[in-house]
């Protein structure tokens, strides 16, 4: 079955520096990548996601990337603010098996003001 | 924003007591799962549901049982409930690719 791996498993910085989360993933097969937000005593929140037929895709101050020949996903927030800091999970799926979502061990982002 | 919603948010009991987590959404969405969230934060699927009558385990073995009747409700029920079984629990939905969690519920068994 598939396996995501994901790193850093904390990440502290400053605010308005630029935060970056990676993640692999070993099942060619996964064809859609999506990363979820979790504040403290709340359920993981999509924030984003891209599909395998897209290298990038930016929302606001929001980026990920897919590399599909060497399997690995990144997410980048820039110009990070206290309120992005929280649990980050990335996550692959083939969507047309089920929808089974494989998540990485997810990473905690400190922003610090 | 997704209309998924757990009840109860926190639950304490006594061991061998049997409980029910509910969950339910007003999205019509077909495929539901239940995650188990350990205190490292690691999500687990526990069960998912294909649609009505349609239930599987999934990759964590569970001492828990789920039924969907309804399409719109999928709860998650322990028969005796241990210590073990203390955890952050997330229920799930989705149609198409997009997965929408729900607020959890954490259930602590003494």
């Amino acid at each position: 079955g598939e396996n995501v791996e994901q790193h850093p498993s904390t990440l502290s910085v400053q605010e308005g520096d630029s935060a970056v989360i990676k993640c692999t993933y070993s099942d060619s097969a996964s064809n859609y990548f999506p990363w979820y937000k979790q504040e403290l005593g709340k359920g993981p929140q999509l924030i984003i996601d891209i599909r395998s037929n897209v290298g990038e895709k930016k929302d606001q101050r929001i980026a990920v990337t897919l590399n599909k020949t060497a399997k690995h996903f990144s997410l980048h927030i820039t110009e990070t603010q206290p309120e992005d800091s929280a649990v980050y999970f990335c996550a692959a799926s083939i969507t047309y098996n089920f929808n089974k979502f494989y998540f990485g061990s997810g990473t905690k982002l400190n922003v610090k003001p | 924003e997704a209309d998924i919603y757990q009840t109860p948010r926190y639950l304490v009991i006594g061991t061998g007591k049997k409980i029910t987590l509910e969950c339910s959404q007003t999205m019509g969405h077909d495929k539901m799962y239940w995650y188990q969230q350990d205190p490292g934060m690691e999500l687990h699927l526990i069960h998912y549901s294909y649609g009505v009558n349609s239930t599987e385990k999934g990759d964590l073995s569970s001492e828990s049982t789920v039924s969907r009747i309804r399409t719109e409700h999928f709860p998650l029920t322990l028969e005796s409930a241990r210590p073990s079984h203390t955890s952050q629990y997330l229920c799930a939905s989705s149609r198409g690719d997009t997965q929408y969690f729900g607020p959890g519920t954490r259930l602590t068994v003494l």
